[in-house]
């Protein structure tokens, strides 16, 4: 069975702090998306990436994917109660365009 | 402000009853998702559609789930019977052209099975 794990799983940090979350798998992915869940609602996406070691950002917010195209990071910088929700990251299988993996995410909380 | 609709927000019902579900993609996009969402399992993709013909449904359990689109604003996700482990909350998410594309998801429709 192919997974997306990430890491953590959860995670409470204070306004202002740095934050990493982690996307990793053992298969390769031809695009990874990056969606934030808050709760009563459904994912929205913030991000696709495409290309091995490809970097982009979003305001505070910067997302890596990973040379071999089987990881991807989510850094945030100074993190703010509206960062708050579950991060969610989904890969598309390299050798099956056709099937969306998805991880379990990582539910973040920002406390003011 | 085009939004992809999902009715009902909200159903409670017995083991046994039938469940329907109902979606609105957003118009123009041709590609629809139904996804599950649990805590245990997280999101799983139960059915893809594209051009309202499906694409993908290895993810449901055909013997008591069935996805269709009837027409091109509408697609439905029916539980007939419905049991306990159905609980989650079921969302549906549209699209343009491919399965890599942005997927925009509705507010989803949180099914409580008892």
């Amino acid at each position: 069975t192919q997974l997306l794990e990430q890491s953590p799983q959860f995670l409470s940090i204070q306004e202002g702090e740095n934050l990493t979350v982690y996307c990793n798998s053992s298969s390769v992915f031809s695009s990874l998306q990056w969606y934030r869940q808050e709760p009563g609602e459904g994912p929205v996406l913030l991000v696709t990436v495409v290309t091995g070691g490809e970097v982009k950002k979003l305001k505070r917010l910067t997302f890596q994917f990973g040379d071999a195209r089987k990881d991807s990071s989510l850094h945030i910088t100074a993190a703010q109660p509206g960062d708050t929700g579950l991060y969610l990251c989904a890969g598309v299988d390299a050798g099956n365009n056709r099937k969306l993996i998805w991880g379990l995410g990582t539910s973040l909380a920002v406390n003011p | 402000d085009a939004r992809v609709t999902q009715t009902p927000r909200h159903k409670v019902t017995e083991m046994g009853q039938e469940v329907t579900m109902r979606c609105q993609p957003i118009l123009g996009h041709n590609t629809v998702f139904w996804y599950r969402q649990t805590m245990m399992q997280g999101l799983e993709l139960l059915a893809y559609f594209r051009n309202r013909a499906p694409l993908d449904d290895s993810g449901m359990p055909k013997d008591r789930f069935s996805a269709e689109m009837p027409d091109a604003t509408l697609a439905t996700l029916k539980i007939q019977p419905s049991e306990p482990r159905d609980s989650a909350v079921y969302f549906c998410a549209s699209g343009l052209a491919s399965i890599s594309a942005s997927q925009y998801f509705g507010p989803g429709t949180r099914l409580t099975v008892l």
